[in-house]
Parts: structure tokens; C-alpha cells; sequence
């Protein structure tokens, strides 16, 4: 199947740094990638839409400026938690539709702990 | 407001089991539905289902839709340790909309 990846798979920062988690996808294009974060024993929740080449489109709740995404290209999103504080730690995963088709694939994940 | 709903949320089983997981859902313009297994990091795609009543099968796990009644089945049948996972469950909604609503997951745990 096709396959989307992360980096890091885990990430570690002190209170107030930036943090920055990529998502490719390896053997499709993505017009479109999905952010998601999930605490523990909980299910995913939507944090925002990365469009190629336009502004992210943000859930409601969640701070655009704090969670900075950037779509730049076809198999590449970023998202980079600014000012990360201790309740930012959390499994922060991305997801890819195939373009044409409903297959959306996910990443492995991010674990981002805030000290 | 878009809804998916998965039932049951917990579920224990002996091996060699066969279990049936369940979901429902209310979203607009519903367009196909997502199963999804989740161990310890990010979920795995298992089917997507846009007809009616056509069961997709992968080795012991299957699925079937019932757009009437909005909702899907998930089946495991002769289960293994392997099968422990939390089951996710997800729809897409609207016209050329990726976003998905997810359920909460059944958390399948299959002891020897």
C-alpha cells in the first residue's frame, strides 16, 4: 500500500522551544494532508486541513499561530508547534488521501513530549 | 452535526474467538466509511466500504456496509493475541471532502 512517512518518530523539547514534524508521502502525491493530534486512550481529533499551495484550515479551538502548517509541495507537510508547553505532549499523527480515491493512509506518528 | 458511533467500546475474548464490531453513523452527504486497526502507534488502513451489502474480506477480518440502516460491521473471526488493538471506525462527508469523522474505537483485547 502506499505509504506516508514522519520525522521524528519521537521528539523530546525543553518548554518554549519550536518543534517541527514532517509528513511525506513517498509514492503519491497529496494535494491534500490532515493533522490529527490523540492523547492517550483517546481517538484521533482533527487538528487542521495542509493544502498544497493555499492557508491551512484550522479546527475550531485549535490556535493557528501556535500550530503553524505548511503544504510545500505535492508530497510534503510541516507542522510546527511554536512555544511548545508541557500539554502540547502529545501523538501527532498526519494522513494522506490518495488523490482520486477515499484511501486516506496514515503516518506512523510523532510522540512529542514537552519538559 | 457529523456522528460516528462504535460499539462496543471494550471488548475481551479468548483466542480462537469471533468477534463483531460494530458502527454507526450520521454524517451528511456520506460518501464511504473507513475500518482502521491501531496497536501501539498510528492506524492501518483495513477497508473502505462505499456500496451496500458487498462484504470486503482480508483473511480472517471482513466488513460489510448497510447504508439503510447507516451502519457497518467489522468481523474477526478465530481470533489471535495479534488482534489486540483499538478498532477505528471513520466516515468521510460531503462532496470531495477528505476529512473523516472518526468514532471513538473499540479496544479489542484477545487473551490466550
Amino acid at each position: 500500500g502506499a505509504v506516508v512517512s514522519q520525522h521524528p518518530s519521537w521528539v523530546i523539547c525543553k518548554s518554549g522551544t519550536s518543534v517541527k514534524i514532517e509528513c511525506r508521502s513517498l509514492d503519491f502525491q497529496a494535494t491534500t494532508m490532515f493533522w490529527y493530534r490523540q492523547f492517550p486512550k483517546q481517538s484521533l481529533m482533527l487538528m487542521a486541513t495542509s493544502n498544497e499551495g493555499s492557508k491551512a484550515t484550522y479546527e475550531q479551538g485549535v490556535e493557528k499561530d501556535k500550530f503553524l502548517i505548511n503544504h510545500a509541495s505535492l508530497t510534503l507537510s510541516t507542522l510546527t508547534v511554536t512555544s511548545a508547553h508541557p500539554e502540547d505532549s502529545s501523538f501527532y499523527i498526519c494522513s494522506a488521501p490518495i488523490g482520486g480515491t477515499d484511501t486516506q493512509y496514515f503516518g506512523p506518528g510523532t510522540r512529542l513530549t514537552v519538559l | 452535526e457529523d456522528k460516528v458511533v462504535q460499539s462496543p467500546l471494550s471488548l475481551v475474548v479468548h483466542e480462537g474467538d469471533t468477534v463483531t464490531l460494530n458502527c454507526s453513523y450520521e454524517v451528511t452527504n456520506f460518501r464511504s466509511l473507513l475500518w482502521y486497526k491501531q496497536e501501539k502507534k498510528a492506524p492501518t488502513f483495513l477497508f473502505m466500504l462505499t456500496s451496500s451489502g458487498i462484504e470486503k474480506k482480508s483473511g480472517r477480518l471482513s466488513s460489510i456496509l448497510d447504508k439503510k440502516e447507516l451502519f457497518s460491521i467489522l468481523n474477526i473471526t478465530a481470533t489471535q493475541t495479534g488482534d489486540s488493538a483499538v478498532y477505528l471506525c471513520a466516515a468521510y462527508s460531503g462532496a470531495g471532502s477528505y476529512q473523516l469523522t472518526f468514532g471513538k474505537g473499540t479496544k479489542l483485547s484477545v487473551i490466550p
